[in-house]
């Protein structure tokens, strides 16, 4: 079946950066995009981006852009999430969800179990 | 402050109906699909309405998804226990080129 297996927890101090990896499996990775959502604690969700599984073309956040860069490796079937500079009000579960296609039109549909990133001085 | 708006709770008893809406402009739920999601406690977010209206294999037919002008709504008729969750809509956005959410609907089963 269709999955996203996202890494472990982080915690980070202000100012550095985190990377947050997401493996699929159970569908050609490089057919659908990836979309990256983040849920601050008690908060509703914030989409961040979308990249490209298939040629990496990306689409990122107007709020975080210059901060925020998705990249995939196709030989692994994994997107990464990487956001610089973490704020305390970065603190949040990081999602990655992929891309369901009905009609050519594409959704996040599946999404990971979710990454907490912790940032605290 | 989302771009979609919903109402922050909403509850019912078991079997009842319950209807959660979800208010948008012309950039996005007026020209784009809806979508809704639940997010039952420590978990991730699943898709259960696509397309404004369409369910995805496995999600009961008590919930049904609607969309007019700028507006939509998920209704969940026969409630139980277990539809107690955070449901939140969203839409593509072509002003902000992007995927915008509502800031999410707790239901409670009473």
């Amino acid at each position: 079946q269709v999955q996203l297996v996202q890494s472990g927890a982080e915690v980070k101090k202000p100012g550095a950066s985190v990377k947050v990896s997401c493996k699929a499996s159970g569908y050609t990775f490089t057919s659908y995009g990836i979309s990256w959502v983040r849920q601050a604690p008690g908060q509703g969700l914030e989409w961040m981006g979308w990249i490209s599984a298939y040629n990496g073309n990306t689409n990122y956040a107007q709020k975080l852009q210059g901060r925020v860069t998705m990249t995939t490796d196709r030989s692994t079937s994994t997107a990464y999430m990487e956001l610089r500079s973490l704020r305390s009000d970065d603190t949040a579960v990081y999602y990655c969800a992929g891309d369901y296609c009905t009609n050519g039109v594409c959704y996040p549909g599946v999404w990971g179990q979710g990454t907490t990133v912790t940032v605290s001085s | 402050q989302s771009v979609l708006t919903q109402p922050p709770s909403a509850s019912g008893t078991p079997g009842q109906r319950v209807t959660i809406s979800c208010s948008g402009s012309s950039s996005n739920i007026g020209s784009n699909y809806v979508y809704w999601y639940q997010q039952l406690p420590g978990t991730a977010p699943k898709l259960l309405i696509y397309r404004n209206n369409q369910r995805p294999s496995g999600v009961p037919d008590r919930l049904s998804g609607s969309k007019s002008g700028t507006s939509a709504s998920l209704a969940i008729s026969g409630l139980r226990s277990e539809d107690e969750a955070d449901y939140y809509c969203a839409a593509w956005d072509d002003s902000l080129s992007g995927w915008v959410f509502g800031g999410g609907t707790k239901l409670t089963v009473l």
